[in-house]
């Protein structure tokens, strides 16, 4: 069975400052790997993905997150964040469906 | 991606009552879900709703309580019947094309039940 572990629930950083938000994934068939942003009062877009290739993989937004298939990781990164980037943020790993973390606030702060 | 409208964006029901959550598409899918977002959680999935057949539930969803139409590959509808408080959550619909890998989502229906 798969599962996602989002291990921050709130993070907090001041503008232009890099953050990183982590999640670790259990899988037992190929891995998925999903990142999806989520305004205030909006659906879900989704961030990037990882589906095969390289590990370092880049999305919208400044965005990138690296899978790490021996520590079962895929985390989200940005160097320098802005004010917009307030949002929720979920991982998610898809097999057979698609598996939500629980989330991580992300809160930026001039 | 995909453009996707979900009908209508928020609703105040009272208990007891069903409400009927309209998802389109701009072109054809192959799969259109429908999920739940309980306050302050994740997304939990409900149902894969399938064209020209019965949807196929999650564990801990029913069709009685959440019947799910698709009579085409760009409109679905979830209802939420015989509502309770516990049922105010936003409901998302979203879609994935052909052999993608990928679910784009629509922006949500938010419900609140009295």
């Amino acid at each position: 069975a798969q599962s996602v572990t989002q291990l921050d629930s709130q993070v907090p950083v001041f503008e232009e400052a890099p953050v990183e938000l982590r999640c670790n994934y259990s899988s037992s068939v190929s891995v998925y790997l999903f990142w999806y942003v989520q305004y205030p009062n909006q659906g879900l877009q989704l961030l990037l993905k990882y589906l095969s290739g390289s590990t370092l993989v880049k999305g919208i937004n400044g965005f990138e997150a690296e899978f790490n298939k021996s520590q079962t990781s895929f985390h989200l990164r940005k160097p320098s964040v802005h004010i917009s980037d307030t949002a929720e943020y979920f991982c998610a790993v898809l097999g057979g469906k698609l598996i939500f973390g629980q989330g991580t606030e992300l809160s930026v702060k001039p | 991606s995909a453009v996707i409208s979900q009908k209508p964006s928020r609703d105040i029901c009272q208990r007891g009552t069903s409400l009927t959550i309209q998802c389109q598409v701009d072109s054809q899918v192959t799969m259109m879900f429908w999920y739940r977002q309980q306050p302050g959680q994740s997304l939990t999935l409900i149902a894969t709703a399938n064209q020209g057949s019965e949807a196929t539930y999650e564990s801990g969803f029913v069709i009685d309580k959440f019947p799910i139409s698709r009579p085409n590959l760009t409109f679905s509808t979830l209802t939420v019947s015989n509502m309770s408080p516990e049922d105010s959550s936003i409901y998302l619909c979203s879609v994935a094309r052909g052999q993608s890998y990928e679910q784009y989502f629509g922006p949500g229906t938010r419900l609140t039940v009295t």
